[in-house]
């Protein structure tokens, strides 16, 4: 399968905590980026980090990105119950715009 | 700017049925790919539509069709439906130019009993 493997797969925690969320993928990429899902609506775009770049910040939203191990994290800080959600990466691999998706990550926060 | 909107958003249908899905992209938008979403497998990759012709496409059966109009509305469709088709798609548009960020529709929710 071309998907990514993402990790963990589910991820419980409290109010103010931060969250990790971490993304592998099999071969070289354009750009990786992450979206968020919830209860299986629409994908809501939350970053995108291209393969020449090695960190990227939005407001509370950390993404690194590794190319030499093919892998990619997603910190969310100081989380709020309105975050719990799926978080997926996404890999697009030329100029065109087809995605493969990681298996997400179910993250739950709890007041 | 309206954002991508999906239609119907749900839907049942019988096994050997065909069902067409619709997609208008996010206006200026030329790309348009689709997306199947099962707990199963994921949110896989159907195909892609740029200026009226498949850029890209998925592994899935020849079942699964689709097709782009001029002003890059798309139409997605799927013959001999049987039960494992049930899944949520998704139809995203991105902008002209390069690899950028995509815009979901909401999706259709698609049952086959």
């Amino acid at each position: 399968s071309q998907q990514g493997e993402e990790d963990p797969q589910a991820l419980s925690i409290q109010e103010g905590e931060n969250a990790t969320m971490n993304c592998s993928y099999k071969t070289s990429i354009n750009n990786l980026q992450w979206y968020r899902q919830n209860s299986g609506r629409g994908l809501v775009h939350l970053i995108l980090i291209r393969s020449n770049e090695r960190e990227k910040h939005s407001g509370r939203l950390r993404v690194t990105l590794d190319t030499s191990k093919k892998s990619s994290s997603l910190l969310i800080t100081a989380s709020r119950a309105a975050d719990t959600a799926s978080y997926f990466c996404a890999t697009a691999y030329n100029q065109g715009g087809k995605l493969i998706f990681g298996q997400g990550t179910e993250l739950s926060v709890k007041p | 700017k309206a954002g991508v909107t999906q239609t119907p958003r749900y839907l049942i249908k019988t096994r050997g049925q065909q069902v067409t899905l619709s997609c208008s992209p996010i206006s200026g938008h030329r790309s348009v790919s689709w997306y199947q979403q099962t707990p199963g497998q994921g949110l896989q990759f159907l195909f892609e539509y740029f200026s009226e012709t498949q850029r890209n496409k998925g592994n899935f059966p020849g079942r699964f069709s689709g097709r782009q109009f001029s002003n890059s509305r798309s139409e997605m469709n799927v013959s001999t439906l049987e039960l494992g088709d049930s899944a949520l798609y998704l139809c995203a548009s991105t902008e002209p130019g390069g690899s950028t960020e995509a815009f979901f529709g909401q999706g259709t929710r698609l049952t086959v009993v």
